[in-house]
């Protein structure tokens, strides 16, 4: 079965920091790009950021309300991909989800999501 | 940065109804333009890609057509459980950006 399981959100003051995790399973970890949504509470799907495979030089893309604080990486052989987040602000909270887009060898496109995780931005 | 509106951002229709949602694009983005249906609670789920491909293993009843700027996804024979909130997304140019959803009830 394909999977995405997001861990890691947590309470956290402004200005912290937080890595969240982002484990796959079922499928050729490697050849796919993932993709960072978040969802703040009772609000839009918002997409934050992108990184591609190794075939793709592992490129990354970022939405402007968090590029220069967040950072994706990923790290193949643990079948796991990273969203880094500094300097977080109140407006960082809600549920961050996980989704895979792949072109090479098999094309498919946002259709496996992990369940999200909450990060919580609060003093 | 591409804006997508939705429209309309909430409506009301009987089971068995057929329903159109429309995304409107910006600026011309050829058929880079995805739909998620997501129910309170629970992650978004795919339905359709490129415009007008289904996701493997959603029901026919669901389809998507457009291109350009204008795009709409359409639901038939309503049932109970398409009760839930419907997304666009344009992936054409970074950043990828959603539409601000419409709100679907089944009366």
């Amino acid at each position: 079965e394909v999977q995405l399981v997001e861990s890691g959100g947590v309470l956290v003051q402004p200005g912290g920091s937080l890595k969240l995790s982002c484990a796959a399973s079922g499928f050729t970890f490697g050849d796919s790009g993932i993709h960072w949504v978040r969802q703040a509470s009772g609000k839009g799907l918002e997409w934050i950021g992108r990184i591609r495979s190794k075939g793709y030089s592992y490129a990354t893309e970022y939405s402007v309300s968090v590029k220069g604080r967040f950072t994706i990486s990923r790290d193949d052989p643990k079948n796991t991909a990273y969203l880094q987040m500094n300097n977080l602000r109140t407006d960082d909270t809600a549920v961050y989800y996980c989704t895979r887009h792949g072109t090479l060898p098999d094309y498919y496109f946002m259709d496996v999501w992990g369940r999200g995780t909450t990060v919580t931005v609060s003093s | 940065d591409i804006q997508m509106t939705q429209s309309p951002s909430s409506l009301s229709a009987s089971v068995g109804d057929r329903v159109t949602i429309t995304c409107r694009a910006s600026q011309g983005i050829s058929s880079y333009l995805a739909w998620f249906q997501q129910k309170p609670g629970k992650a978004p789920k795919s339905l359709i890609y490129a415009a007008s491909s289904l996701q493997s293993g959603v029901p026919s009843k669901f389809s998507g057509s457009g291109s350009g700027t204008d795009f709409t996804l359409t639901i038939s024979s309503l049932q109970p459980e398409d009760s839930a909130t419907y997304y666009c997304l344009q992936y054409n140019n970074f950043p990828y950006t959603f539409g601000q959803g419409t709100k679907l009830e089944i009366k």
